[in-house]
């Protein structure tokens, strides 16, 4: 079975750093993706790790530890437009996606 | 931008009744799937779709759902005889590549 946990909310101030992550234990691994999902919207894609290491684009980054069964995304210079739910999703072996519950991160002026 | 686009956006039905959901996935993708997201929950696979057949499907998937490409460009998903439970936001996602994908602005369906 597929277990993929992550906090369920968080908040912060406008023009902060935020941490999002994300511990999985599934049965196969094909890489580790994470989503923007605005209230009501469709998940859209933001970043994909399959490799240890930092991937960066723009204010978002993705981290992934394999062996450690771990990922995290840090959003930088948070902007109000930034509150929405930060959806974790592990491919598995037969490339389907397995998603966390989400984290709703709520932005503060 | 190309986008996976869906229709309708809402779509009411009473219990017991066919529902054809309608998906127009990328034009150059070749992988195409649908998941649900039941309101407040997480969003859970329904099914995997590659070279005009299904490629996995979850216990979710069962003999009430059906899905078809139909032409060259379209990709369905029925459910014959809907259920309360039913009721869920469904989003069509499509990819070049197998698993990451682009998701569709989804259709909620609601069963009454």
């Amino acid at each position: 079975g597929q277990n993929i946990d992550q906090p369920t909310e968080m908040t912060a101030t406008e023009g902060a750093i935020v941490q999002i992550n994300c511990t999985y234990q599934t049965s196969g691994f094909n890489g580790l993706f994470w989503y923007q999902q605005h209230a009501g919207e469709a998940p859209t894609f933001l970043s994909y790790n399959v490799l240890d290491g930092l991937e960066e684009k723009g204010r978002f980054s993705s981290f992934l530890s394999r062996s450690k069964g771990y990922s995290y995304l840090l959003l930088k210079e948070l902007q109000m437009k930034d509150s929405a739910s930060y959806l974790c999703a592990v491919r598995d072996d037969d490339y389907k996606l397995s998603f966390g519950a989400g984290t709703t991160v709520t932005v503060r002026a | 931008e190309p986008e996976v686009t869906q229709t309708p956006s809402h779509q009411v039905t009473q219990m017991g009744q066919e529902v054809i959901l309608r998906c127009v996935p990328i034009s150059n993708h070749l992988y195409f799937y649908w998941y649900r997201q039941i309101l407040g929950q997480k969003v859970e696979f329904l099914v995997s779709f590659y070279n005009n057949e299904i490629s996995e499907k979850s216990e979710i998937f069962d003999d009430q759902f059906s899905v078809e490409r139909p032409d060259g460009s379209n990709f369905t998903l029925k459910i014959r005889s809907t259920k309360l439970e039913d009721s869920a936001m469904y989003f069509c996602a499509s990819s070049r590549f197998p698993g990451g994908a682009f998701f569709g602005q989804g259709t909620r369906l609601t069963v009454v």
